[in-house]
Parts: C-alpha cells; structure tokens; sequence
C-alpha cells in the first residue's frame, strides 16, 4: 500500500512568491495533519483535519499561511506571501482518526523541504 | 498539559554496542498512548512503536525493546549491538484519549560509529 504521498519533495522559492504544498493521505484515513519541522522550534503542529473538516487549526503561524482539504485523498498548505522565516521541512501526516479515539498512529510523509530566498 | 523530555541531545556509540535512548512523559491523563518514530539522515518520519498507559508489558522487536514504566514516568528505548543504520534522530511522542495532537519530544540524534 502507497504510504502518504506529498509534493514537491524540494522547493526553492524567493521571497513574496506564493508557495503551494500537497499531501494525499493513506487510503481510508480519516484524519490528516500538517507539521513543521525546523532546528529551533523542533517539530510543530500546524493545523489537523479530521473527514476533510479543519479540527484544531491553532499551529497555523499567522494569516500567510492557509490549509485546504477538499477530499478525502488531497489536502493543500499554501503560503501567501512566503518570507524567508518560513524555510522548514513540511511533514504531512494521516491517520485512520476517529472524533473519540486519539489512538491511532500517525504515519508520515517524506516531507517537502522549502527553502525561501 | 502534556509534556514530552528527552533529555539526551546526542549520544554517540560504537557500533555493536548497546544503548538506551530515554523519554520522559507528563500528563494529568489516565489513558494516554507513547509513540517513537525514527527520522534517518535521509528525513522521512518512520513509525516505530506505539503503547497505551494500560499495557506496561516490556516489548522486543528484533534489536528494539522498549521500557515502560509507570511509576516513573518513562518510555525507554534500548538498540542492542547497534549498527551504522540505527544511526537518526529518535523521537518519543504523547498523545491522549481523544485527542489526535502528538506531543513530541525534542529528539535524540543518535550516531554510530563504525
């Protein structure tokens, strides 16, 4: 089975340009998660979806930054205008999920490392 | 508030040498579930294990064992006679009943030497 698949696996950009992030969930998973990794701030919580509706999206760092999920097998993180302080690596995460559970493991994606100029 | 401690930054080792990788997990939560995931220098985010609060039985896969104990807290990770492929960071994780957010700890980069 195809694990959670995202794109581009790289992306290099300058700054002010708009930046689009995708990410398909494993087959059957119900909840979907954005993070961000960087040395200082480790690994963060940007926003998490559960049956394409945005649960918690407190992590998102400010209005530049927007998440979509209009299916079940496709979600987008766009930045808008992107500024050098936003150079990470972006993981995409899915689970089977369920409202009650908490108990599912999150797989991972390979992840996109954004570099912004 | 849920909180996750690997207080070891980086440990390096000797290949074929065991070593203990430790976590230590806060919560107000009775029913609460660890995780770790391994992150090569390659990047990707690999699923090793999960446990929940009510199964303290030691469990061994392969060269892996994990230690959990209640009574401190703790959610050890031991790698026997290491190999240069367990080189990585390790991360230890902390969710709860009924919440989907993981709390990660900071990561150990583990290195080993050939």
């Amino acid at each position: 089975d195809a694990g959670v698949i995202q794109s581009p696996r790289h992306e290099v950009t300058e700054m002010g340009q708009e930046v689009t992030l995708r990410c398909k969930p494993i087959s059957g998973h119900n909840s979907l998660f954005w993070y961000r990794q960087t040395m200082m701030r480790g690994l963060e919580l940007l926003i998490y979806f559960n049956n394409n509706v945005p649960i918690d999206d407190s992590g998102m760092p400010e209005d530049r930054f927007s998440a979509k999920m209009p299916n079940a097998s496709f979600s987008t993180l766009k930045i808008q205008p992107s500024e050098p302080r936003d150079s990470a690596v972006y993981f995409c995460a899915s689970s089977l999920g369920g409202r009650r559970s908490g108990t599912d493991t999150q797989y991972f994606g390979p992840g996109t490392r954004l570099t912004v100029l | 508030a849920q909180k996750v401690t690997q207080a070891q930054t980086e440990i390096s080792v000797v290949e074929k040498e065991d070593v203990t990788l430790d976590c230590v997990y806060e919560t107000r939560d009775t029913t609460y579930y660890l995780f770790w995931y391994k992150q090569p220098p390659s990047g990707e985010l690999v699923f090793l294990i999960r446990r929940n609060s009510f199964d303290e039985q030691n469990e061994i896969s392969g060269r892996y064992s994990w230690n959990f104990q209640k009574s401190t807290s703790s959610f050890n990770f031991t790698i026997t006679a290491s190999q240069v492929v367990d080189s990585a960071v390790y991360f230890c994780a902390l969710t709860t009943f009924g919440n989907e957010k993981l709390t990660f700890g900071t990561g150990t980069r583990l290195t080993i030497i050939p």
